[in-house]
């Protein structure tokens, strides 16, 4: 059981490159989310969606985009990257309502140069 | 928006110490979370547990959710303790989990 999968791992992107963050999950889940985390803030929500078609914004939605066109996979879109996104990515993903465990991925440590 | 803050932000202990981690919220929440991110990198949910006390081996939390805040108890601690311990909450009506900063943990040997 994969559980929440993550790529890539690292990433160096120049300012202004676009690129996409992949997240994809096998169990079913209909609660995915994004995450961003800097040092000493925690992590913060960028988008989430509670099932595919559906997308929200989050506490820090600015410079990213989302899209869920299946259940399995909730993709983050960089379109033009700047020296302030670089942070560390996790996807999450859960099921909804109450008791639900949120499952992490491992990762993407994002660097814009 | 809610504020969600965690004492203390570091802590060292040695092997075999108690030691108790606090969430404080600002309004009411309908689900609470804490997680443990390991010295790799890697998040796993411990409990969930928007009231009431839940226990899982050398760790237990209670929330009072009345008085808005949120207790982790680690009993003697192990190295493996180690990392970052954080609180998150969900106001009711939303999806939108917010993160305190976390509690660094460092338990020596």
């Amino acid at each position: 059981n994969a559980g929440v999968t993550q790529t890539p791992k690292f990433q160096v992107l120049k300012t202004g490159q676009s690129m996409t963050l992949q997240c994809a999950q096998d169990m079913n889940h209909e609660y995915m989310s994004w995450y961003r985390q800097d040092p000493g803030m925690g992590l913060r929500l960028i988008h989430y969606s509670v099932g595919a078609g559906i997308t929200d914004q989050g506490e820090v939605p600015n410079g990213y985009n989302v899209s869920r066109s299946t259940t399995e996979d909730f993709p983050l879109r960089l379109l033009s990257a700047a020296p302030s996104q670089t942070s560390v990515y996790f996807c999450a993903s859960s099921l909804v309502g109450p008791g639900a465990e949120a499952f992490f991925g491992q990762g993407t440590r994002l660097t814009v140069v | 928006g809610i504020q969600v803050e965690q004492s203390p932000p570091d802590l060292i202990l040695q092997e075999g110490a108690n030691s108790t981690l606090r969430c404080n919220f600002s309004d009411s929440v309908n689900n609470l979370q804490w997680f443990h991110q390991n010295p790799w990198g890697q998040l796993i949910n411990l409990f969930y547990i928007p009231s009431g006390t839940k226990q899982n081996g050398r760790l237990s939390a209670t929330t009072v959710a009345t008085e808005r805040y949120s207790l982790l108890y680690i009993s003697s601690s192990q190295t493996t303790d180690s990392g970052v311990y954080f609180c998150a909450v969900e106001r009711g009506g939303g999806f939108k989990t917010i993160f305190g900063a976390g509690t660094r943990l460092f338990v020596k040997a």
